[in-house]
């Protein structure tokens, strides 16, 4: 079944600066990406997704890149705030079970 | 309002006890889960229900069981709780399995298992 691995587990970056989280999937057929982030003590939600049919996408100051080829995929966060301070979770879905298989996140620290 | 909640928020337990964990979604989803986060570990699926009593073994199903006798709950059962089950606990909803449904998750559940 398919693996996802977060390359980074913590990260830190100064304020205003770009911070970029790289993650990389074993199954060619997967077609879905979505990342969450988790605040301290707090629970995941959503914050962008990417399918297979772009390689790129942007919401904001949150820019997904797809590289298939590669097998990789990343979340760039331009101009960074104290709010991004979090862990971030990539996932993919399996193509086969439909579940998301998610990475093993990555605490972003945005320093001042 | 969107929401998936969980109850209890906090639970401590004693190794050989049962745990039952609830979770509830208002927004009449197909597919639940279960799932729990560990340090290092990052989110592992426990168990999928795809309607009610239609459910399936997640990566790492043993030593829980599930219950779904309705659309808008979920729990999950620890029959004699051992210790390296301490973990935070999630609950999440999305509207189908098949389809690339966004994932809403509750707020968790602590679990401490002495």
């Amino acid at each position: 079944g398919e693996k996802v691995e977060q390359h980074e587990s913590t990260l830190s970056v100064r304020e205003g600066d770009s911070a970029v989280i790289n993650c990389t999937y074993t199954d060619t057929a997967s077609s879905y990406f979505p990342w969450y982030k988790q605040e301290a003590g707090k629970s995941l939600h959503f914050v962008i997704d990417i399918r297979s049919n772009v390689d790129r996408k942007q919401s904001q100051r949150l820019i997904v890149l797809l590289d298939k080829k590669a097998k990789r995929f990343s979340l760039h966060i331009t101009a960074t705030q104290p709010e991004d301070s979090a862990i971030y979770f990539c996932a993919a879905r399996d193509y086969n079970q439909g579940k998301l298989i998610f990475g093993q996140g990555t605490k972003l620290s945005i320093k001042p | 309002d969107m929401k998936v909640t969980q109850m209890p928020r906090y639970l401590i337990k004693r190794m050989g006890e049962n745990v039952l964990l609830e979770c509830g979604q208002d927004m009449s989803h197909e597919t639940m889960y279960w799932y729990r986060q560990d340090p290092g570990l990052g989110l592992q699926l426990i168990y999928i229900s795809y309607d009610v009593d239609s459910n399936s073994e997640g990566d790492i199903p043993k030593g829980y069981r599930v219950s779904r006798k309705k659309r808008e709950h979920f729990s999950l059962i620890l029959d004699s709780a051992k210790t390296n089950q301490t973990s935070v606990y999630f609950c999440a909803s999305s509207l189908s399995l098949g389809g690339q449904d966004t994932q809403y998750f509750g707020p968790g559940t602590r679990l401490l298992v002495l």
